[in-house]
């Protein structure tokens, strides 16, 4: 099945460094990515929905220049954490999305884990 | 391999049982977690096992077998409403999310 990757798994930083989490669809192109953000044992927050080649679409009470979203490739989607606070400590989780006729299948990818000294 | 396998689509009418299966094979384990996906929405938190048994909230309760790395999901009193992807997702050893594919229901009158 279709697999998306994300690097790193896990990455601690000190506060008001910037960090850069990378979303691969390893064996399909995927025109949509979204990226979400996990609270402990709670839904997916959606922060964003990119789109290759265009600006990323952010969620309500998102910060897009905190929450920096590059979609430059059909297989790869990146978030830059800016100035990281320790509040901002969290799982996040990107998802990749392909259309095979009128089916979408979205796959989602293993999550990375940020903590914010 | 790490793996995870739910039936890809399942059929149920409305006011039934459904129950969803999940089987899995993983580096380790720290947790299986259940979703709820409706269409162009963003997946919903149903349950979190990680001790084996059965957990009941409301019309949903999840099972856990952690020797026989298996899960399900149980909707009683089915609505229209819950028609929706339903996806079983484990935690590994190294606390990264293994996703299944999902289970699509979809409920009848």
């Amino acid at each position: 099945g279709a697999v998306v990757s994300q690097h790193p798994s896990r990455v601690i930083c000190k506060s008001g460094t910037s960090v850069k989490i990378e979303c691969r669809s390893l064996d399909f192109q995927a025109t949509t990515m979204f990226w979400y953000r996990q609270f402990p044992k709670k839904s997916l927050m959606l922060m964003a929905t990119s789109n290759e080649g265009s600006k990323a679409t952010y969620e309500q009470g998102v910060e897009k220049d905190k929450f920096l979203i590059n979609h430059a490739s059909l297989t790869l989607s990146t978030l830059t954490v800016t100035s990281a606070h320790p509040e901002d400590s969290s799982f996040y989780i990107c998802s990749a999305k392909t259309t095979s006729g009128e089916q979408e299948t979205q796959y989602f990818g293993p999550g990375t884990r940020l903590l914010v000294l | 391999g790490q793996n995870i396998d739910q039936p890809t689509e399942m059929t149920a009418t409305e006011g039934a049982i459904v129950q969803i299966n999940c089987t899995y094979q993983t580096s380790g384990f720290n947790g299986l977690f259940w979703y709820q996906q409706h269409a162009g929405e963003a997946p919903t938190f149903l349950s979190y096992n990680v001790l084996d048994g059965l957990e009941e909230k409301g019309r949903f309760s999840s099972f856990l077998s952690r020797s026989k790395g298996y899960s399900y999901l149980l909707l009683k009193e089915l609505q229209m409403k819950d028609s929706a992807s339903y996806l079983c997702v484990v935690m590994d050893s190294n606390y990264q999310l293994i996703w299944g594919a999902g289970t699509k229901l979809i409920i009848k009158p």
